[in-house]
């Protein structure tokens, strides 16, 4: 059964800090990962997917990487702002299902 | 724009009393989502369609149900809500399973939930 693990589970930066969020997964067989942005009491939205033969995607100020072999993620975001305070959500996909982390819950304070 | 869209936002309902959720979707998308997320959790997977296909997930609990009458709409019935219910419902679809493409790159789209009550 696959688990999706995230650390930290909270994280509270300043304004313009660099930061990582990190995700691990114990089933290395996935098709893709994705990376999502969850804000208090709302939907998730898809920040990067990475397919399964792909190492990194980037976007904007987020940058994510796939060490498939090791089952690690992690999500980059650069000179965050406190627009970027919300819950990240990592989670794999194998067969039909996503399976995802807890969460970081981030604040970046201004 | 084409979008995941799901009514209510919030809905409250009694003990027992029966509860439906609607999802729509302008995406055409093959797949349609049930999640059902409790505060501070990871979203679960309840079922899941491929068409007309319906996939439960094995521990779902069977006051669980869910239609799809046509591509665009998916319904969740709760038939007698309890209190632990109580939760977010989040229908997502994408256009395909990842393995069909056999690259991975069919992302899921979340719609913005349906925060259930249960009185």
């Amino acid at each position: 059964k696959q688990e999706v693990t995230q650390i930290p589970a909270a994280l509270s930066v300043p304004e313009g800090e660099n930061l990582v969020l990190n995700c691990s997964f114990t089933d290395s067989a996935i098709y893709n990962l994705q990376w999502f942005r969850q804000d208090p009491g709302k939907g998730l939205t898809s920040l990067l997917l990475i397919q399964s033969s792909q190492r990194e995607q980037t976007s904007g100020r987020l940058n994510a990487s796939l060490d498939k072999s090791s089952g690690r993620s992690t999500l980059y975001i650069a000179a965050s702002q406190p627009g970027d305070s919300a819950t990240y959500l990592c989670a794999v996909q194998g067969g039909s299902r996503l399976t995802f982390g807890e969460g970081t819950q981030l604040t970046v304070n201004p | 724009d084409a979008m995941v869209i799901q009514n209510p936002r919030y809905q409250v309902t009694q003990f027992g009393k029966p509860v439906t959720l609607s999802c729509s979707q302008t995406l055409n998308h093959n797949v349609m989502y049930w999640y059902q997320q409790k505060s501070s959790q990871a979203p679960k997977l309840l079922f899941h369609y491929y068409d007309k296909d319906f996939n439960n997930e094995a521990d779902t609990p069977d006051n669980f149900q869910s239609r799809r009458p046509n591509t665009s709409f998916c319904f969740l019935d709760i038939r007698s809500p309890g209190l632990g219910d109580a939760a977010m419902y989040l229908c997502a679809t994408s256009r395909d399973y990842p393995g069909l493409a056999g690259d991975g790159r069919y992302e899921q789209f979340f719609g913005p939930g349906t925060r259930l009550t249960v009185l």
